[in-house]
């Protein structure tokens, strides 16, 4: 049974770095094809894809916000940290993680998702 | 960047009507496209994957179609637990979008 977690701070200053880490179980990111993603949904809108890392180290990130994001994985302790600088209000959103199981594939299994408020 | 619309934005409709989704790309994806449900407060769920293959557990009344730019999503016979907002998502070349989402409401 696949399952994932997201953690991290509620509530971050502007300009501050987001960290978030997924914590997840019922797979490995050391097997081939396997990714984990983050996609995040500010109060009301649609979602939006940041970032993702597949096995292999291979990193993907959304043009818009390359420059802010950095994701790495630590495959023995099953966890995807997700770091993105300089905060704004308008970064106030519900972070989900998600596991991608086929090479760019879809996603197939969700965390429940964080509500990170950006606010001074 | 590959960009998706959806329409309609709302849909009001009543158990056991038909209801069909429109979700337009930008450029062709091929059939790389996925259909995702989610409901107030929870995370999206999967539908479909691959334009029109159903993912494992979700109920026969969805179906998906399309190839290239234009895809639907429609469900046979809205079920009362299919009041929820679905998005489309792209996931060609490495790079992944979603649509805007379209609300489905009752009557």
């Amino acid at each position: 049974q696949i399952t994932l977690k997201e953690s991290g701070p509620t509530l971050v200053k502007p300009t501050q770095t987001l960290t978030l880490t997924c914590t997840f179980s019922g797979f490995s990111l050391s097997t081939s094809g396997v990714g984990v993603g983050w996609i995040r949904q500010p109060p009301g809108k649609a979602l939006e894809w940041l970032a993702l890392i597949y096995w292999n180290d291979d990193k993907r990130y959304s043009p818009s916000l390359k420059s802010r994001l950095t994701i790495t994985k630590d495959t023995s302790k099953n966890q995807v940290v997700l770091t993105m600088t300089n905060m704004d209000p308008v970064d106030t959103a519900t972070y989900y993680c998600a596991h991608n199981g086929a090479v760019a594939g879809p996603f197939d299994y969700w965390g429940q998702g964080t509500l990170v408020t950006v606010s001074s | 960047d590959i960009q998706m619309t959806q329409s309609p934005s709302t849909l009001s409709a009543s158990v056991g009507d038909r209801v069909t989704i429109t979700c337009r790309a930008s450029q062709s994806i091929s059939s790389w496209l996925a259909w995702y449900q989610q409901k107030p407060g929870k995370a999206p769920k999967l539908l479909i994957y691959k334009a029109s293959s159903l993912e494992s557990g979700v109920p026969s009344r969805f179906s998906g179609s399309g190839s290239g730019t234009e895809f639907t999503l429609t469900i046979s016979s809205l079920q009362p637990d299919d009041f929820a907002t679905y998005y489309c998502q792209q996931y060609n070349s490495y790079l992944w979008t979603f649509g805007q989402g379209t609300k489905v409401e009752i009557k």
